[in-house]
């Protein structure tokens, strides 16, 4: 297993047009998150999933913002009319919970968005 | 809610000396975990080292230790021998300790370190 990858590492794109990132977990991982980190910040926690099911949404999403894990495997996050303040760092992570707890959360490289 | 606060947001150290990266932390919870990542510049983030709440012991590995300081909320990072491959970003984070909530992490700002040859 290489990791968690994330696609694209970068994108620029148009305000107004929409985007989609795809984040692939570590195979055996059921917890997946997503990440906003902006320039000069920490991560901000988006949005958790659970196998497939979308347990928590932070205040930080808007409606614009829609996360999707289908089947349980990889993620999409898609931002709808993009503005310049989405232009962030996304970072998407994975870790496993079974009885004995959480292990560790590991992280993508991230998919750089500027929004011009 | 939990805050994370790194108020040191660079620091510089000499190559084979020590430094002190700094964290505080609130939380009314009694079982959470701390954690300091790092982030490479254009690389993803690793974490250094973890720490749960109801241990005493500061977590230790390699070169990297902690002092925990439960009743002062306090959780530095102590780097010895710094290495040129220890420059980054640090971010302290902290995590809820029971299984079955939301395991998200809350970060702080972080601390861009600098390695001096």
């Amino acid at each position: 297993d290489t990791g968690v990858s994330q696609d694209p590492r970068h994108k620029i794109t148009k305000r107004g047009q929409n985007v989609t990132f795809r984040c692939d977990p570590i195979s055996e991982h059921n917890r997946l998150y997503w990440y906003r980190q902006t320039l000069g910040q920490g991560p901000e926690f988006l949005t958790y999933f659970q196998n497939e099911a979308q347990l928590e949404k932070s205040r930080l999403l808007s409606d614009r913002f829609s996360a999707e894990r289908p089947k349980g495997s990889f993620s999409t996050l898609e931002i709808q009319r993009t503005e310049q303040g989405d232009s962030a760092m996304y970072l998407c992570a994975s870790s496993q919970r079974s009885g004995q707890g959480n292990s560790e959360a590991f992280f993508g490289q991230g998919t750089r968005l500027t929004v011009v | 809610a939990q805050t994370v606060t790194q108020s040191q947001p660079e620091m510089s150290v000499q190559e084979a000396e020590t430094v002190t990266l700094s964290c505080t932390y609130d939380t009314s919870e009694s079982d959470y975990y701390l954690f300091w990542y790092k982030q490479p510049p254009s690389r993803q983030m690793i974490l250094v080292i973890r720490q749960e709440a109801y241990k005493q012991q500061n977590a230790t590995e390699n070169r990297f230790s902690v002092n925990f300081q439960k009743a002062a909320k306090s959780f530095s990072l102590k780097i010895s021998d710094s290495q040129l491959g220890d420059a980054a970003m640090y971010f302290c984070a902290y995590r809820r300790g029971f299984t079955g909530a939301n395991s998200k992490l809350t970060f702080g700002k972080g601390i861009t370190l600098s390695v001096r040859p």
